[in-house]
């Protein structure tokens, strides 16, 4: 199975910041991923699919980048709402797989 | 709209069985493949699987193949996920999701609500 490896496992961050999470995959995966966003209690957003295209409704802030095995989810400028953990999801070949996610915390 | 509505929580003792639904509805229900996420308390996200519901075509990640079994009635617009026998760690949240693209497996852009499922003597 192809390992996702997501980094890091957790940050800090303040409203206004730009952060980057980044994942690596085990194997070339092309543009087969994509990212989303949990909040405690709710089920997962997608934001990001085939790498770097929004999805509709997706603030603007949010980009995606990569290809093969390296891949980034950019927040360019962090909203109050953006605090959650997030996940990358490969979509190459089965099992399909998860980072182990990625929690943005308030600093 | 595109809705996926999830059976409700539920609560069972090792060595039961469960079957909890899915209902998607405000689009082609037969033509968009539908996953199984896992999420065990405190823990990260796993696909379980994917089936599509045209044909009931299956796909099952190795972690929960001969473990769970996915279905779908058509005339139902409803997915199922099913255990014959539960363990204690099955105990979890459960999410369907459609994927974005028609007929092809693609990233879910739809998810329900969740279904809890608590396994405990």
């Amino acid at each position: 199975a192809i390992q996702m490896t997501q980094s890091p496992s957790s940050l800090s961050a303040s409203v206004g910041d730009r952060v980057t999470i980044t994942c690596r995959a085990s194997q070339g995966i092309r543009k087969d991923l994509g990212w989303y966003q949990q909040k405690p209690g709710k089920a997962p957003k997608l934001l990001i699919h085939d790498a770097s295209s929004l999805q509709s409704g997706v603030p603007s802030r949010f980009s995606g980048s990569g290809s093969g095995t390296d891949f980034t989810l950019t927040i360019s400028s962090l909203q109050p709402e953006d605090f959650a953990t997030y996940y990358c999801l490969q979509l190459y070949d089965y099992p399909w797989t998860f980072g182990q996610g990625t929690r943005v915390e308030v600093k | 709209e595109v809705q996926l509505v999830q059976s409700g929580a539920e609560v069972k003792k090792p060595g039961e069985s469960l079957k909890i639904s899915c209902k998607g509805s405000g689009y082609s229900f037969s033509t968009y493949w539908m996953a199984w996420v896992r999420q065990m308390p405190g823990k990260g996200l796993e696909w379980m699987g994917s089936i599509y519901p045209g044909d009931s075509d299956t796909r099952y990640s190795p972690s929960f193949q001969g473990q769970v079994i996915m279905s779908v009635d058509k005339s139902l617009s409803t997915a199922y996920l099913q255990w014959r026998s539960l363990k204690a760690s099955d105990t979890a949240m459960y999410y369907c999701a459609r994927t974005m693209v028609r007929g092809i497996p693609a990233c879910f852009d739809s998810w329900g609500q969740g279904s809890l499922v608590t396994v405990s003597s």
